[in-house]
């Protein structure tokens, strides 16, 4: 099955800097990757998500890139402010089942 | 709010006890999902349903562990016999139509087995 890695496992940033989230899956047949945010005691909710047919999105301040090549996609938050604070999970799929990663625990110092 | 929905929110169990969770998805979504989170890791797959037939299981999913979706519409996952190691979030989610589609999650039930 798939295998999803993620780093760092946590992440501090000043307000103000970029963050950047770094994930490496293990089957090259996934095609669909999807990046969550999850604040304490809250659910998981879509950020945003590539195909592989795409090798960059950007929705305002968040950005996925994909190196199918690699195997590896990456979460770049801009101008973080202190309601990016979160642990954010990224996941793979080539089908329904999504394989997540660990999550990382991003602060934003203030 | 018209997003996944689940109840409890909370659940505490003497261990050797049953429980049972129930899901209400989005209502236009034929798959639902559930998901077991642990502190510190990602969401775990656990089973899959495309309307009303369970399509697949994790092995994480042992005997005890048994899930339903009789009308294609809500879903409950039942445990039998509660094990302090079942103590999780778990976590339910749906989607529309086949394919890649986005997931939504409800905000679970926190299981704690004494």
């Amino acid at each position: 099955g798939e295998n999803v890695e993620q780093h760092p496992s946590t992440l501090s940033v000043q307000e103000g800097d970029s963050a950047v989230i770094k994930c490496t899956y293990s089957d090259s047949a996934s095609n669909y990757f999807p990046w969550y945010k999850q604040e304490l005691g809250k659910r998981p909710q879509l950020i945003i998500d590539i195909r592989s047919n795409v090798g960059e999105k950007k929705d305002q301040r968040i950005a996925v890139t994909l190196n199918k090549t690699a195997k590896h996609f990456s979460l770049h938050i801009t101008e973080t402010q202190p309601e990016d604070s979160a642990v954010y999970f990224c996941a793979a799929t080539n089908d329904y089942k999504l394989s997540f990663g660990a999550g990382t625990t991003v602060t934003v110092r203030a | 709010d018209t997003g996944v929905s689940q109840d409890p929110r909370h659940k505490i169990t003497k261990r050797g006890q049953n429980v049972t969770f129930r899901c209400d998805p989005i209502s236009e979504h034929n798959r639902l999902y559930w998901y077991r989170q642990t502190l510190g890791q990602g969401p775990e797959f656990l089973t899959y349903f495309q309307n009303e037939a369970q399509l697949e299981k994790s092995r994480l999913l042992s005997d005890r562990f048994s899930a339903e979706r009789p009308k294609g519409s809500f879903s409950t996952l039942e445990i039998q016999r509660t094990e302090q190691g079942d103590s999780a979030m778990y976590l339910c989610a749906s989607s529309h139509r086949d394919g890649n589609e986005k997931l939504f999650f409800g905000s679970g039930t926190q299981l704690s087995v004494l």
